[in-house]
């Protein structure tokens, strides 16, 4: 299984800041990278697919980068309604493998 | 829009088998490139995936559940199915279905609001 690996598990920041989140894959993944977005009590809701590409109906705040193994979801000014968990996931290869989350709070 | 919905019991006993099934509303489940995937979340943990189906009945399962698991498709009642067989305590959690863009990165789009199932006697 291709292992993914978020950092940090949890930040705080304030409202406006610039938030960065990383994910390595434990293999060449190419693009076929996408980052989720939970909050809580809800089922995740996709922000970004093949590493760079916004969701229809995401916010441009948010964008995303990388390729091969190295990944980051940027938040460019962070808003209260972000305050929510953020999973990676790999779609190169079955099993779909996830990391293990990066949970973003408001200081 | 579409929507998928996850319906089945919420309560399963110990080694009996766990069978869920996602509605899918709005679209036809069999239009476009996309396949139907079955994920799950233990209570304040991370996301596994379990198995997708696509319409012509190809399935993937995760090695590590592939001897319990079986999804199955009715396109006629627009529904997926899961089946997990020998349930344990560690099969407690939140199951999600979605729906997965075969035609793109492999994304998943839409997802179901989730639904508990405890495994207890």
């Amino acid at each position: 299984d291709v292992q993914m690996t978020q950092s940090p598990s949890s930040l705080s920041a304030s409202v406006g800041d610039r938030v960065t989140i990383t994910c390595r894959a434990s293999q060449s993944i190419t693009h076929y990278l996408n980052w989720y977005q939970q909050k809580a009590g809800k089922a995740p809701k996709l922000l970004i697919y093949a590493a760079s590409n916004l969701q229809s109906g995401v916010p441009s705040r948010f964008s995303g980068s990388g390729s091969g193994t190295d990944f980051i979801l940027t938040i460019s000014s962070l808003q209260l309604e972000d305050v929510a968990t953020y999973y990676c996931q790999q779609s190169f290869t079955i099993p779909l493998t996830f990391g293990g989350g990066t949970k973003v709070e408001i200081k | 829009q579409v929507q998928l919905q996850e319906s089945g019991p919420g309560l399963v006993k110990p080694s009996q088998t766990l069978s869920l099934t996602c509605t899918v509303s709005g679209g036809s489940i069999s239009s476009g490139d996309y396949y139907w995937s079955w994920i799950r979340q233990p209570a304040g943990k991370g996301l596994e995936s379990i198995g997708r189906i696509y319409t012509s009945g190809s399935t993937n399962y995760n090695p590590s559940l592939k001897s319990r698991v079986t999804i199955t498709v009715d396109t006629s009642k627009n529904q997926f199915s899961l089946k997990l067989t020998s349930v344990t305590a560690t099969d407690t959690a939140i199951y999600y279905c979605a729906r997965g863009r075969g035609y793109s990165g492999e994304e998943l789009d839409c997802w179901g609001q989730g639904t508990l199932v405890t495994v207890s006697s």
